[in-house]
């Protein structure tokens, strides 16, 4: 059965760091896409970042271009989200997702982890 | 600026038909086969409910359907049942692997 789980969500003060892993599970990881989604609290969901399976292509929304930065381990079948510079903002719930296709559709989901960005 | 405009909210009785609809702006074309829609309930993961416009991905009801008019997509659910209580999202693809999500419809039923 395919997983996602994702973790590291935390309480973090503004300008601070945090690193958001998934872990996944089911499937040939290295084979797919993979996609940060948030969700705002009381907002809809909002399209983050994406990267390929090999790593080589990288996108960000103009919201976080600059601050954050994806990554993965395909040998540890997880993606990163390396959050810098965080703002308020940026409070939200973090969702990993499995790309389809080759458009990198958000496909399978993680339950997501929270983060809080507060002083 | 680019966004999917959908109603803040949707009810019907069980075993009615309901109607979301997903209007693109500005740089956002909504195409047959760029238009995705998610199930959410609050707590749990997203679920992709219709992809590539009208297309159901395997094990979702056949009650669900996608359809598309003009610059506006929309998805029917029929025969509502207590279950279909949840969000919804429509999501367009932008180009290069990045995707934008409409505002989230909160169907009730009644």
């Amino acid at each position: 059965e395919m997983q996602l789980l994702e973790s590291g969500g935390d309480l973090v003060q503004p300008g601070g760091s945090l690193r958001l892993s998934c872990a996944a599970s089911g499937f040939t990881f290295s084979s797919y896409a993979m996609t940060w989604v948030r969700q705002r609290p009381g907002k809809g969901l909002e399209w983050v970042s994406a990267i390929s399976g090999t790593g080589g292509n990288i996108y960000y929304a103009d919201s976080v271009q600059g601050r954050f930065i994806i990554s993965r381990d395909n040998s540890k079948n997880t993606v990163y989200l390396q959050m810098n510079s965080l703002r308020v903002e940026d409070t939200a719930v973090y969702h990993c997702a499995k790309g389809r296709g080759e458009r990198w559709l958000p496909h399978h989901w993680g339950q997501g982890t929270l983060v809080t960005v507060s002083s | 600026q680019s966004a999917l405009t959908q109603p803040a909210s949707v009810s019907g009785s069980p075993g009615q038909s309901i109607t979301i609809s997903c209007t693109g702006t500005g740089r956002v074309v909504v195409t047959d086969d760029l238009v995705s829609w998610y199930q959410h309930h609050p707590g749990k993961a997203p679920k992709l409910m219709i992809y590539d416009g009208n297309k159901r991905p395997s094990g979702v009801s056949n009650r669900f359907s996608g359809s598309k008019s003009g610059n506006t997509a929309s998805l029917t659910i029929s025969g509502l049942q207590a279950e279909d209580e949840a969000d919804y999202y429509c999501c367009s693809y932008l180009g290069s692997g990045t995707w934008v999500f409409g505002g989230g419809t909160k169907v009730t039923v009644l």
